[in-house]
């Protein structure tokens, strides 16, 4: 079993749609889990981070961690064509310990 | 801030020979950077952990004598990729790490990347 899973996607949605990204993980020590956007041919861009549980919100995007059930999401409101990009999840048991990615789901916004 | 920038963004290099690539932060220090590899359509690969002033961490199967990795300052690591074969075409992308402002726990900046080609 991979530590994190990310369906791959190819995920097609309307503009001004609402996006669900979303993440499950195996190992219950992780404590830091982090989004990150990546446009092709180009390094990733952190765009949340969220420490243990909860939700955090970022303008259109929010973040939501389930401890319980070791899931974490990515909620994008109103998405635009721009917002068309791998989206990929990265999680850490500790502040100091390396990021384990996920797989990344491509997500395409059409007009 | 949090800036991270790569040079060369894309090579071409002949088999045989071999291609530096440089990662700088920007615009904060940086004890530890991170290299990954990433092939296309795929996810991240971390390959090894630089920390300054000390020897790489490489992660399992990857060939430390192959991908040299130096650390010097706490803005700038480089990844020489040695006796390049074009099954090491790939893209190459640097992180560095720095301390948020939430506890002392750490963020990852990527850098824009590094194509490399051998032919």
């Amino acid at each position: 079993q991979k530590e994190v899973e990310q369906d791959p996607g190819p995920l097609s949605v309307p503009e001004g749609a609402i996006v669900s990204l979303n993440c499950t993980y195996s190992n219950s020590a992780f404590q830091y889990f982090m989004w990150y956007r990546q446009y092709s041919r180009k390094g990733p861009e952190l765009l949340m981070y969220t420490y243990s549980s909860g939700n955090k919100e970022d303008g259109r995007f929010t973040a939501q961690v389930d401890k319980s059930s070791k899931y974490i999401s990515l909620f994008i409101r109103d998405s635009q064509p721009s917002d068309s990009a791998t989206y990929l999840c990265a999680i850490s048991s500790g502040g100091y310990n390396k990021l384990i990615f996920g797989a990344g789901t491509r997500l395409a916004v059409h007009p | 801030g949090a800036v991270v920038s790569q040079h060369p963004s894309w090579v071409i290099c002949k088999s045989g020979t071999s291609v530096k690539i440089e990662c700088r932060s920007l615009d904060f220090q940086a004890t530890t950077m991170f290299w990954y590899r990433q092939f296309p359509k795929q996810s991240l690969m971390l390959m090894a952990t630089s920390n300054e002033g000390s020897k790489a961490t490489y992660e399992q199967g990857v060939e430390k004598d192959k991908f040299l990795i130096n650390h010097a300052s706490l803005t700038l690591s480089t990844l020489t990729v040695t006796s390049a074969h074009p099954e090491d075409s790939s893209f190459y992308i640097c992180s560095a790490r720095r301390t948020s402002g939430l506890g002392g726990v750490y963020e990852q900046y990527f850098g824009p990347g590094t194509r490399l080609t051998v032919t």
